[in-house]
This record gives C-alpha cells, structure tokens and sequence, in this order.
C-alpha cells in the first residue's frame, strides 16, 4: 500500500520569510497529491491540490510542485504571515479501483509564523 | 450546503460503554471516509465507503469497531466496548469519486474521551 512521509515534523520561520515542506511516496500508481492545513482545534481543510500531469501549480503565496520520477511533492509559501501557523498535511491518492479511493495522508508538519 | 456534519462534537463516556459517532457527508458526495487523529498516529483511516457500500476497512483497529452506511446521507462508527485507548478525535470526511478524485471536505470532527 502506499507510504507517504513528511519533513520536517516542526518548522519556525520569521513572519515574510518563505516555508518549504517536502514530502515523498512509494505507490507510483499515486496520481492526485492534496494538501490540508489543519488549525489548532479545527478540521483539516484542502487548501491545494495537484495532479500528476501537472509540475507546478500555484495560488496566490501557496504553490506546489510535482516531481513523480522521483516520487516527491513539495509545498512552498512565500511571503509568510502568523495566520499561515497551524499543521500542514500532505497526502497520496490513486484514481481507480479500491486503493485508489484511498487518501494516505503524512505525519504533518508544524509550521510557526514568528511575527 | 451545510458541509460534513458529524455529532456528538465532544463525548466522555467509561471504559465499556458503547459509542456511536455520527456523520452527515455533503449531499452529491458518493465516497465517505472516517478517519481517527491522534497526536502519536497522526490521521489513520479507519474505513472508507463509496457508493454506501464499505470497499476497505482494513484500518478499523479491532472487532469493538464497526461501521455503517444505511444510505447516501448517513453513517455511524461504532465502539462497543470503548477503552481509554480509544480516546482521539474522529473525522468523518466526504468526497466526489468518479474516474476523478477529488480533495475530501472534513467534518468538525468528534473528541471522545474514555475514562
């Protein structure tokens, strides 16, 4: 089954700086890659998504960028703000048959916006 | 739309009772998955249904789990009996599966406590 980890588990950055988060997979059938921040106390919400067609996708100070030779997916925020702190999960999907209706989400990674 | 509704949003219940969580997914959504957050295990699916029928319950940890979909706007999970061990918040999540997938939308989530 699939297999996704997640650096680093903590990060703390200074408010403007930008915030890298990596993560790797093992399934190569994996081809949908979202992203959710999670808020201290609240749900965790999809805040941006990528499909394996796709390199690069970005909105606004997010952007995310697809490497699936190597099986790695990176979330890049520029231009940090302290509403940007919370958790950050990445997380593998396949498109069909009954693994793919699978979301395997990483460990998360605990971003500080130091202002 | 009203989003994932789940209830209870908080239950305290003694080792040995039974538990029974809850979850309204988004209308039109046909997959529904209910995840257990911890902070040692991060997010863990627990079962994921697609169409009101169950595809993979792997994850359920033991036989005191078990889980419902009686029809396209509702689901329960199920503890019986509860152990302190138990104690996490339960997400339940909906989404749209057809040859595409599509992010999940997350429900406030569950806290249950077992003492």
């Amino acid at each position: 089954g699939e297999n996704v980890e997640q650096h680093p588990s903590t990060l703390s950055v200074q408010e403007g700086d930008s915030a890298v988060i990596k993560c790797t997979y093992s399934d190569s059938a994996s081809n949908y890659f979202p992203w959710y921040k999670q808020e201290l106390g609240k749900r965790p919400q999809l805040i941006i998504d990528i499909r394996s067609n796709v390199g690069e996708k970005k909105d606004q100070r997010i952007a995310v960028t697809l490497n699936k030779t190597a099986k790695h997916f990176s979330l890049h925020i520029t231009e940090t703000q302290p509403e940007d702190s919370a958790v950050y999960f990445c997380a593998a999907s396949g498109a069909g048959g009954s693994e793919g209706f699978k979301t395997i989400f990483g460990a998360g990674t605990r971003l500080f916006v130091k202002a | 739309d009203a989003g994932v509704i789940q209830s209870p949003r908080h239950e305290v219940t003694e080792m040995g009772q039974e538990v029974t969580l809850r979850c309204k997914p988004i209308s039109g959504h046909n997959s529904l998955f209910w995840y257990r957050q911890t902070m040692m295990r991060g997010l863990e699916l627990l079962i994921y249904f697609n169409n009101n029928v169950p595809i993979d319950d792997s994850g359920m940890p033991e036989d005191r789990f078990s889980a419902k979909m009686p029809n396209a706007s509702f689901s329960t999970l199920k503890i019986q009996p509860s152990e302190p061990r138990d104690s996490a918040v339960y997400f339940c999540a909906s989404s749209l599966r057809t040859g595409v997938v599509y992010g999940y939308t997350f429900g406030s989530g569950t806290r249950l406590t077992v003492v």
